[in-house]
């Protein structure tokens, strides 16, 4: 079966980075596309980017370019999160969903635990 | 990129049918037949309810429906259970190549 395991909550100061992984089972890593999403306490969905886990090729929301990285290591299939110049907002749960595929705008099928990242000053 | 605009709440009896609308914009949602719906509750993971504006993942109740006009789609529950109680999200793709999820809708069943 499908399973997306992320790594575990961490707290990070103002300023910082975090990394986040992602281990995919139950299917091939580099045939579907990873999508990462995030939530603030108390709200929303916030779409943060998308990921080819094949090419390395990756596209994130205007507002986090810049700022964050998307990567994989095809050894262990799993891919990583990286953001940077972390501020109070970013405080949220970091998920990653698999995408259905193929082609584009496709819907997110499987979604990760999800992994708390608290930032404090 | 603006959220895509949800009521923040909408409520019903059981056995009632509710409606949740998502209106964006021509460069997301009218522009694309790839509109999602997903449901989370309290304190879980998101979960694909619907796809491509009206299809179902399969395991997922007949009771749930999508559609589109325009620039604005809906998710119909009809037959309103207490399970449904939920947060129900869209999201759509857009003209970027990237995806915009909707503000979110608390359903509340009476």
């Amino acid at each position: 079966q499908v399973q997306l395991v992320q790594s575990g909550a961490e707290v990070k100061k103002s300023g910082a980075s975090v990394k986040v992984s992602c281990r995919a089972s139950g299917y091939t890593f580099t045939d579907f596309y990873l999508h990462w999403v995030r939530q603030a306490p108390g709200q929303g969905l916030e779409w943060m980017g998308w990921f080819n886990p094949n090419s390395g090729a990756s596209k994130s929301a205007q507002k986090f370019q810049g700022r964050v990285t998307m990567n994989r290591d095809t050894s262990i299939s799993t891919a990583f999160l990286e953001l940077n110049s972390l501020i109070s907002d970013d405080t949220a749960v970091y998920y990653c969903a698999r995408d259905l595929g193929p082609g584009a705008g496709r819907p997110f099928d499987y979604w990760g635990q999800g992994t708390l990242v608290t930032v404090s000053s | 990129q603006s959220a895509l605009t949800q009521p923040a709440s909408v409520s019903g009896s059981p056995g009632q049918s509710i409606t949740i609308s998502c209106t964006g914009t021509s460069s997301d949602v009218g522009g694309y037949n790839y509109v999602s719906w997903y449901q989370q509750h309290t304190g879980k993971v998101p979960e694909l309810l619907i796809y491509d504006v009206s299809d179902r993942p399969s395991g997922v109740s007949n009771r749930f429906s999508g559609s589109k006009s325009g620039n604005t789609a809906s998710l119909t529950i009809s037959g309103l259970q207490a399970e449904d109680e939920a947060d129900y999200y869209c999201s759509s793709y857009t003209s970027r190549r990237t995806y915009v999820f909707g503000t979110g809708t608390t359903v509340t069943v009476l």
